[in-house]
């Protein structure tokens, strides 16, 4: 079945660079997303990657996917408080149609 | 980039009564619209695939009798949470895929919050 696990909550010191992790269990993934959700609004899509690819960049933001090891990350260079929000990874699987499931979310808060 | 805008972005009402809620694209045409439902600090759970000309696909465990969706046409889609009541509080959010760019993205909504009294 589909299983989309992320850590709840991580804490940055404004600068740093943030690494938000995300595990799935189904290994039939087409593309997968990152979304950012500040508070009481609705999701902003980040980046995606297609599930052949290992990196993709753009700008600040750097997504790798361990295909092997059904493993995607996030990582935000140079974060700043603008940043803070909820980070929710999805993935779009074969033959799903243009279904995502989405993983539990985290909570990304960045200090000064 | 697409819009998709959602009405209204929040809402109370008494238990019992029927409440709508809008998603539209603003600048481009979707032939699918998704309707999502988020309980606080929780993610999102897919709730229905509306497609316009069509009846909506619903997951499981979803009502369709309880939630009716309606996509009369390529920028408009409504859930209409029939009777509500207090535990049909959340916060549901739209999205819509372009139908020209296709592509590989949906574009949400800002959300609708409902409280049911």
């Amino acid at each position: 079945g589909e299983d989309v696990e992320q850590s709840l909550f991580l804490s940055v010191r404004e600068g740093d660079s943030s690494v938000i992790n995300c595990t799935y269990t189904d290994s039939s993934s087409t593309y997968l997303y990152w979304y950012k959700q500040e508070p009481g609004a609705g999701l902003q899509l980040l980046t995606y990657i297609f599930s052949n690819m290992d990196m993709k960049q753009d700008q600040r933001l750097t997504v790798l996917l361990n295909k092997k090891d059904k493993h995607l990350s996030l990582r935000i260079a140079d974060t700043q408080t603008g940043d803070s929000a909820i980070y929710f990874c999805a993935e779009k699987l074969t033959g799903g149609g243009n279904k995502l499931t989405f993983g539990t979310g985290t909570q990304l808060k960045v200090e000064l | 980039g697409a819009v998709v805008s959602q009405h209204p972005s929040w809402v109370i009402c008494k238990s019992g009564t029927s409440v709508k809620i809008e998603c539209r694209s603003l600048d481009f045409q979707a032939t699918t619209m998704f309707w999502y439902r988020q309980f606080p600090k929780q993610s999102l759970m897919l709730m229905a695939t509306s497609n316009e000309g069509s009846k909506a696909t619903y997951e499981q465990g979803v009502e369709k009798d309880k939630f009716l969706i309606n996509h009369a046409s390529l920028t408009l889609s409504t859930l209409t949470v029939t009777s509500a009541h207090p535990e049909d509080s959340s916060f549901y959010i739209c999205s819509a895929r372009d139908r020209v760019s296709g592509g590989e993205t949906q574009y949400f909504g800002p959300g609708t919050r409902l409280l049911v009294l």
